[in-house]
């Protein structure tokens, strides 16, 4: 399977306990982003990198929320002290992008998402 | 008012009948459309992706954009049971990362 793969696909927790998510992007891919998707709405954009640099971040991702991509592959999303409002699915999605701005047509545009990590917070 | 606004339906119609489902959206800056299918407790899987207006064929979907009246439309012909699952719709603007999506119309194809 080349596409983009997440880890664990379900996660149960206590409130207050951290979690980590984990993203394998397709390989080359040097756009990674983070989405988190409630029940009956869309996903909500969470955070953008380019290779290892992250360069964007949406107002939802709180102090309790961090993410890496230490070497501009695989990625992580960390959430410290849960809330049972973290209850979500996390999605992660790539690109191969490498422009700056987005070019019209360029294949580079399209975005692939993972099969999302479930939490649920108790 | 959302930025982008989609019906959660959910839409019953038999087998091979024409679907057209919408999105209206209120940021006239959005200039990339997609159309994304996701099935229950599954990631989203990019069906179609437009720039600006105009329309745009693959298959039994076709995808219109009608920036005028800030208005997107998915049309799915001869529809499958297969098609059964929530359709999304995202758009972006030009100079940004975030893809803002509909809450998604649930589809059911029956046979």
């Amino acid at each position: 399977d080349t596409g983009v793969s997440q880890d664990p696909r379900h996660k149960i927790t206590k409130r207050g306990q951290n979690v980590t998510f984990r993203c394998d992007p397709i390989s080359e891919h040097n756009r990674l982003y983070w989405y988190r998707q409630t029940l009956g709405q869309g996903p909500e954009f969470l955070t953008y990198f380019q290779n290892e640099a992250q360069l964007e971040k949406s107002r939802l991702l709180s102090d309790r929320f961090s993410a890496e991509r230490p070497k501009g592959s695989f990625s992580t999303l960390e959430i410290q002290r849960t809330e049972q409002g973290d209850s979500a699915m996390y999605l992660c999605a790539s690109s191969p992008g490498t422009a700056a701005l987005w070019v019209p047509f360029y294949s580079g545009n399209t975005i692939y998402f993972g099969e999302g990590s479930w939490l649920t917070v108790v | 008012q959302k930025e982008v606004e989609q019906d959660p339906g959910p839409l019953s119609v038999p087998e091979g009948a024409i679907v057209s489902l919408n999105c209206t959206y209120s940021n006239s800056a959005f200039q990339y459309f997609m159309w994304y299918r996701q099935y229950s407790r599954k990631g989203p899987e990019l069906l179609m992706y437009t720039y600006s207006s105009g329309n745009k064929e693959d298959g039994r979907f076709t995808a219109q954009v009608d920036k005028s009246s800030k208005y997107i439309s998915l049309f799915i012909r001869d529809s499958q049971p297969s098609d059964s699952a929530t359709y999304l719709c995202a758009m972006k603007v030009q100079a940004g990362t975030a893809l803002i999506f509909g809450k998604g119309t649930t589809l059911s194809v029956s046979s």
